[in-house]
């Protein structure tokens, strides 16, 4: 899992798997939002998921938020190798939109 | 339909030297702002604009880098004088603004210092 403020974790795995990535954040965030960054790209979002809100799906991804534990994990299904990637979590400590990202989770599927 | 477009892809640059980065951000945002990335420090914000307005400066940034924002079309982020130790990917992204807003993000720059 990945932290606010801490390691980056590294996941390698076979096509076809299931995997989920974890997120722990230390201060309110009105919102989380998980974002993917492809080698020599900038961060594209992937699913943002409300403090009100406890599950988001968006085609093969599924987010969940628990903001009691302060936590949020990142699904994918039936991974592919154009998954490969880095993922990480951000949250918006202020609630202007200013966001903070974790340290990420790299996540390698083998084709 | 143009994203979050960086200049230069890349740059080098001898210690010590000037360097500009530009950014021209998605048309019509209100927020930008300028992140640098190592596998080390990971994503660090570095400068915040809202509406052109410098709405935060980066603490630990500020003594050798400053970003302005002259027209809500165009940002630079200078670094002066440079140092090996600022080589690393330059991101700068762009959002509407305000809470629960995504924010897009430029292919950055990766600068080296040599």
């Amino acid at each position: 899992s990945q932290w606010g403020e801490e390691n980056l974790q590294a996941l390698s795995i076979q096509e076809g798997e299931d995997v989920t990535m974890n997120c722990s954040y230390k201060t309110y965030t009105t919102v989380v939002q998980w974002y993917r960054q492809k080698s020599g790209k900038g961060p594209a979002q992937l699913i943002l998921i409300r403090s009100n809100e406890r599950e988001k799906r968006s085609g093969r991804l599924r987010a969940t938020l628990d903001t009691s534990s302060q936590s949020s994990s990142l699904s994918i299904t039936g991974t592919l190798a154009t998954d490969t990637a880095v993922y990480f979590c951000a949250t918006d400590r202020t609630n202007t939109g200013k966001l903070t990202f974790g340290d990420g989770t790299v996540l390698t599927v083998k084709p | 339909d143009a994203g979050v477009t960086q200049t230069p892809r890349h740059e080098v640059a001898e210690k010590g030297q000037t360097i500009i980065l530009k950014c021209e951000p998605v048309s019509g945002h209100n927020d930008l702002f300028w992140y640098r990335q190592t596998k080390i420090q990971g994503l660090e914000l570095l400068s915040y604009f809202r509406s052109k307005s410098l709405m935060e400066d980066g603490g630990a940034f500020k003594d050798r880098f400053k970003a302005e924002m002259l027209n809500s079309s165009f940002s630079t982020l200078k670094i002066q004088p440079t140092e090996p130790k600022d080589s690393a990917v330059y991101l700068c992204a762009s959002s509407l603004g305000g809470a629960n807003t995504e924010v897009f993000f430029g292919k950055g720059t990766r600068l080296t210092v040599v």
